[in-house]
């Protein structure tokens, strides 16, 4: 089944503490993308990736990295969370860009305290 | 920054009827325009595109217009069930290839 993967679904951590959120997909796309979900406000892209090795800030990347060695895999990595930084994560997927069809995962919700 | 459609209506609507849920997109010289639904815990879904070359397009159970006279982008659903319960948002395409996401409105469907 052609999907976007996310890991953990869950998670509630404390300020400072380094976290990783793994993103997968299975369908051999060349974009891969990470999104903030904050109530009353639409999607905004934190970075983005257009191929292996080549990673782009999108609106609001301050407090995240990423990192793409391989096709299928874009982490998220937040080395120092703050309780700003609690929100709902959405992986996505596209073949070529935003101007295709963008995958999305089942999202992340993190909360930092 | 600009944004699509920031406000999250609410629109409820009768098991049987016709839903149009609308988006007010930012950029006049945007390409594509998507319609997404998300349901609650879930990623958000693709519904359907249209292309700013195109004015309608019609899929199954929907329709999406385009009047780019006003920046305005409109979605229909057919014959609403309570599986389309959902937030509904549309997202922007722009020149740059900047993708816009609208906040979103939720659609309830009563039965």
């Amino acid at each position: 089944e052609a999907q976007v993967t996310q890991n953990p679904r869950y998670l509630i951590t404390v300020t400072g503490k380094k976290l990783t959120v793994t993103c997968s997909q299975n369908m051999n796309h060349e974009y891969m993308s990470w999104y903030r979900q904050d109530p009353g406000l639409g999607l905004r892209q934190i970075y983005y990736s257009m191929n292996v090795e080549v990673t782009d800030k999108g609106d609001v990347p301050e407090g995240y990295k990423v990192s793409r060695k391989e096709k299928r895999n874009f982490p998220l990595i937040l080395e120092s969370p703050s309780p700003n930084q609690t929100s709902l994560y959405f992986c996505a997927s596209s073949i070529t860009g935003s101007t295709d069809t963008q995958y999305f995962g089942p999202g992340t919700r993190l909360t930092v305290l | 920054g600009e944004s699509v459609g920031l406000h999250l209506p609410t629109l409820s609507v009768q098991e049987g009827d016709n839903s149009i849920i609308n988006c007010a997109y930012s950029n006049s010289a945007s390409d594509y325009f998507i319609w997404y639904k998300q349901e609650s815990g879930k990623g958000p879904q693709f519904i359907i595109d249209i292309r700013s070359n195109m004015d309608k397009r019609q899929g199954q159970r929907v329709t999406v217009l385009l009047n780019k006279t006003v920046n305005h982008l409109s979605l229909q659903i057919a014959a609403t069930q309570p599986g389309d319960s959902a937030v509904y948002f549309c997202a922007e395409t722009q020149p740059n290839n900047d993708m816009r996401f609208g906040a979103g409105t939720r659609l309830t469907v009563k039965p």
